[in-house]
C-alpha cells in the first residue's frame, strides 16, 4: 500500500508567499522527512521530523507532525524563485536504518 | 559537505542487455540503497543494503536485479537483461546520522 501521498500534487504561488504543502500516510512511523528535487537531480534532505514530535522548524521551514491523524504538513514562507521544485515526504517506519517510502511529490512553482 | 557519486550519468542499452549502474556512497556511511524514479512519478524503494548483504528488497527488485559492494567504496546495481520498462532513473543513496538519506545525481537509464 501506498505509504506517503502529498497534496496539492502542484502549488503554484507568487515570489513572498507561503507555500503549504501537506503528506498523509497509512501505517505507523519512527520519523518522516520532507526531501527537496530540483529537476533532473537528485532527492535533498530538508528536515526530519520524530513520532514524539509535533513540530520543527529550520530556516524558513516548518514542519507539522499529526501522529493521531496521520498526516504532516511542510510549510515554506516567504517563497523564493529558487524555491521552485519538487518536494517530497518519506516515512520510515522503524528508525532502524530501514527504507524510507516515498509519496509522488508535489510540485511548486514560485513565480518571480 | 561530503556527496553520493553515481555514474554515468546517462546510459543508453538495447533491450536484453545487462547494465552495471555505479555508486561511491559517503565514505562513513554503513547502509545504501537503491531507487527509482520513473519520469514524473514517485521514488520507488528497490534494495537497501548492509554488512555485504542485503536487507530489504521490493517487489521490483526480481531475480534480474543484484547489487554488489565489490570494494572499499563502490556499490553497484545491475539489471541482467533490461527490459523497456527498466526506463527510469536511478538513484543510490547512503544512510548517515540522525536516519537521513543523501541521494546521488542519478543515472538516467534509457532502454531501447
Amino acid at each position: 500500500s501506498q505509504q506517503g501521498e502529498e497534496d496539492p500534487q502542484a502549488l503554484s504561488i507568487q515570489e513572498g508567499e507561503n507555500a503549504t504543502m501537506n503528506c498523509s500516510y497509512k501505517t505507523s512511523i519512527n520519523n518522516l522527512q520532507w526531501y527537496r528535487q530540483n529537476s533532473g537531480r537528485g532527492l535533498v534532505h530538508l528536515i526530519l521530523i520524530r513520532s514524539n514530535e509535533r513540530e520543527k522548524h529550520s530556516g524558513r521551514l516548518r514542519v507539522t507532525l499529526d501522529t493521531s491523524k496521520k498526516s504532516s504538513s511542510l510549510l515554506i514562507t516567504a517563497s523564493r524563485a529558487a524555491d521552485t521544485a519538487s518536494y517530497f515526504c518519506a516515512t520510515d517506519a522503524t528508525g532502524a536504518n530501514s527504507k524510507l517510502t516515498f509519496g509522488k511529490g508535489i510540485t511548486l512553482s514560485v513565480r518571480p | 559537505e561530503p556527496e553520493v557519486t553515481q555514474t554515468p550519468s546517462h546510459q543508453v542499452t538495447q533491450m536484453g542487455q545487462e547494465v552495471i549502474l555505479r555508486c561511491v556512497p559517503i565514505s562513513n556511511h554503513l547502509y545504501f540503497y537503491w531507487y527509482r524514479q520513473i519520469l514524473g512519478q514517485k521514488v520507488e524503494f528497490l534494495v537497501s543494503f548492509y554488512n555485504n548483504e542485503i536487507s530489504e528488497k521490493s517487489e521490483i527488485f526480481d531475480d534480474q536485479f543484484s547489487v554488489e559492494r565489490p570494494d572499499g567504496s563502490n556499490f553497484t546495481l545491475k539489471i541482467r537483461s533490461t527490459k523497456l520498462e527498466d526506463s527510469a532513473m536511478y538513484f543510490c543513496a547512503s544512510r548517515g546520522a540522525l536516519g537521513k538519506l543523501f541521494f546521488g545525481s542519478g543515472t538516467q537509464l534509457s532502454v531501447l
